[in-house]
């Protein structure tokens, strides 16, 4: 089975703190992927990477920056936090063969921004 | 118009009825198909993944597309409370992916 790690569950910070958020998937995918899950607004697409050092903005990029050093790695950074980054943060992977495989989910990590 | 519509409910049914959970779409184009099931507090889990038209039964579980009409469905036999959470559309093309907002479903004792 796949398996989709975020390191927190969990996390509260204060505004202004910079925030890591962590995600490891163990089935060699090419691509990550991270979102945000608000009430009423669905998932919306902060970045997502096809490859080791690389990155691509999604649809709500601004305030976040991303890294991926190694391919199993994908890590979300919110450079100074701000209380409307409060939401369930989700990191997921797929393969990139055809470019039509489905994603795997980790089990999101709930930040609270104070 | 959104690549992806779902009603969010919610849905309440008593257990053992049969559910139906529906999107349509807008690109004829769109040829994969997925549902996800997301417990509360917990990230979406891929139940099924299907290519173009027809029917997919796994146990329970039935994906059908119906691409004359850009309609996908999940229907759900004999559901139990432990189907209770919700459940999410969501279509691939090309490595961009496009999610309904999600369905919640209660499933009475």
């Amino acid at each position: 089975d796949v398996k989709v790690t975020q390191s927190s569950r969990y996390l509260v910070k204060r505004t202004g703190e910079k925030v890591f958020l962590e995600c490891v998937q163990d089935m060699d995918h090419e691509n990550m992927f991270w979102y945000r899950q608000d009430p009423g607004l669905g998932l919306r697409l902060i970045y997502f990477s096809y490859d080791v050092k690389m990155k691509e903005k999604g649809d709500i990029p601004e305030g976040y920056s991303v890294s991926r050093e190694k391919k199993e790695r994908f890590s979300l950074i919110l450079e100074s936090a701000s209380t409307n980054q409060t939401s369930m943060y989700l990191c997921a992977s797929s393969f990139m063969q055809n470019g039509n495989q489905p994603q795997h989910f980790g089990d999101g990590t709930r930040l609270s921004i104070l | 118009q959104k690549e992806v519509e779902q009603d969010p409910g919610p849905l309440s049914v008593p257990e053992g009825a049969i559910v139906s959970l529906n999107c349509t779409y807008s690109n004829s184009a769109f040829q994969y198909f997925m549902w996800y099931r997301q417990y509360s507090r917990k990230g979406p889990e891929l139940l099924m993944y299907t290519y173009s038209s027809g029917n997919k039964e796994d146990g329970r579980f039935t994906a059908q597309v119906d691409k004359s009409s850009k309609y996908i469905s999940l229907f759900i036999r004999d559901s139990q409370p432990s189907d209770s959470a919700t459940y999410l559309c969501a279509i691939i093309y090309f490595n961009k992916f496009y999610f309904g907002s999600g369905t919640k479903l209660n499933v009475k004792p």
